[in-house]
């Protein structure tokens, strides 16, 4: 089946930096994207992985490796309007649907 | 330019009645998805228009689900009876890609409870 983790709940501080993981159990996907969601918002887009590596914008980067089947949101100089849900989600290669992970609620103390 | 939008915002309806959402994607969006968010769990896809064609409706439920998109503009989804495990919030999405990434622009949602 196509199944994504992701830890439920994140806590930090303030100025801190967080990284998000997703693990997923599945093949043949495009590749990983990132969204965030604030409470009684939409989901907003934040980045895309094609290929393995790195991919930079901003405070936020993402990463992926295919050969590990992990991916992870790395979330840096953490602000308080972070504090939301992130959302891994991939779209496989035999269809058109996305498929999202369940979820990691933020919280950023001061 | 305009955001996706959706209408209502908000909906309450009891057990067994009928109730009709309406999606306006970003204008020139060929693609159009529906996904719903039952109460603190994932996002899951119910179908993807292409224009007017439907081209995964994978994520339907059930019969009592039909979604629509007439003259490849706006789409609804009609829930006919609803029942009490239909309540969540159902978004919209809308992309222009058709190559990778898919960058998908959201609705704000509709917020279903079936009492």
């Amino acid at each position: 089946g196509q199944s994504l983790e992701q830890p439920s709940e994140v806590t930090a501080v303030e100025g801190a930096i967080v990284q998000i993981n997703c693990t997923y159990q599945t093949s043949g996907f495009y590749g990983l994207s990132w969204y965030q969601q604030h409470d009684g918002g939409a989901p907003t887009f934040l980045s895309y992985n094609g290929l393995d590596g790195l991919e930079e914008t901003g405070r936020f980067s993402s990463f992926l490796s295919r050969s590990d089947s992990y991916g992870y949101l790395l979330l840096q100089e953490l602000q308080m309007k972070d504090s939301a849900s992130y959302f891994c989600a991939v779209r496989f290669h035999y269809g058109q649907n996305f498929v999202f992970g369940p979820g990691t609620r933020l919280s950023v103390l001061p | 330019e305009a955001g996706v939008t959706q209408f209502p915002s908000h909906s309450v309806i009891e057990k067994g009645q009928t109730v009709t959402l309406r999606c306006d994607p970003i204008s020139g969006h060929d693609n159009l998805y529906w996904y719903r968010r039952v109460m603190g769990k994932e996002i899951k896809f119910l179908l993807h228009f292409v224009k007017e064609s439907k081209q995964d409706e994978s994520g339907m439920p059930n019969n009592r689900f039909l979604a629509e998109r007439t003259g490849g503009t706006y789409s609804t989804l009609k829930v006919q009876p609803a029942e009490l495990e239909d309540s969540g919030v159902y978004f919209c999405a809308s992309s222009q890609a058709t190559e990778q990434p898919d960058e998908q622009y959201f609705g704000p949602g509709t917020r279903l409870t079936v009492t």
